[in-house]
């Protein structure tokens, strides 16, 4: 089977920088997805990663450790938009995405 | 491009009956996956297709049950409704099974299922 775990929710302020923590374990791993997903909205794709390290988009990156199981979402300058739930995904070869139950994150000004 | 278009948006539904749910992915996009999420277990997985064959199926009960048809378009369909069916139908497209690693899904906008 696999377990993919992340805290339940997070706050932080506007300008501030917040790690999401993910950790996962399963067999033939094939990737790590982050998306974001405001309420009543659809998830949308932020970031893949299939080798370990750091992968830099903008205010968002995203760090894999494959031989520890665990990913980071980290997000800088922090906005208000940015409240939403962060959903860690893995992929396993020859089957759909397994997500993770997610972390809301609430930004405050 | 158009996205992934999910008919209908919200429905409200008596337990013991039926619901059926349709999903048109992205243009070009010949895979679909439908996910069920609900506040306390997340995004879980119910099933995928390709090629109009399901390719993967997740841990829920035969009253799911879904189909592809030949222009990828997707349907999924309860049988007799019980209120913990009451959640969001999330409907994901990529281009095929091998594609989403690299790219991930593009998700729809759900279907609100309400079982009263």
């Amino acid at each position: 089977g696999q377990n993919i775990d992340q805290p339940t929710e997070m706050t932080a302020t506007e300008g501030a920088i917040v790690q999401i923590n993910c950790t996962y374990q399963t067999s033939g791993f094939n990737g790590l997805f982050w998306y974001q997903q405001h309420a009543g909205e659809a998830p949308t794709f932020l970031s893949y990663n299939v080798l370990d390290g750091l992968e830099e988009k903008g205010r968002f990156s995203s760090f894999l450790s494959r031989s520890k199981g665990y990913s980071y979402l980290l997000l800088k300058e922090l906005q208000m938009k940015d409240s939403a739930s962060y959903l860690c995904a893995v992929s396993r070869a020859g089957t759909a995405l397994i997500f993770g139950k997610g972390t809301t994150l609430s930004v405050s000004s | 491009k158009a996205g992934v278009t999910q008919t209908p948006r919200y429905l409200i539904k008596t337990r013991g009956q039926q619901v059926t749910l349709s999903c048109s992915p992205i243009s070009g996009h010949r895979s679909v996956s439908w996910y069920q999420q609900t506040p306390g277990q997340g995004l879980q997985f119910l099933f995928e297709y390709f090629s109009e064959t399901q390719r993967n199926k997740g841990n829920f009960p035969g009253r799911f049950s879904g189909r592809q048809f030949s222009n990828s378009r997707s349907e999924m369909n309860v049988s007799t409704l019980e209120l913990g069916d009451s959640a969001l139908y999330l409907c994901a497209s990529s281009l095929n099974p091998g594609q989403r690693a690299n790219y991930g899904y593009t998700f729809g906008s759900g279907t609100r299922l309400t079982v009263v």
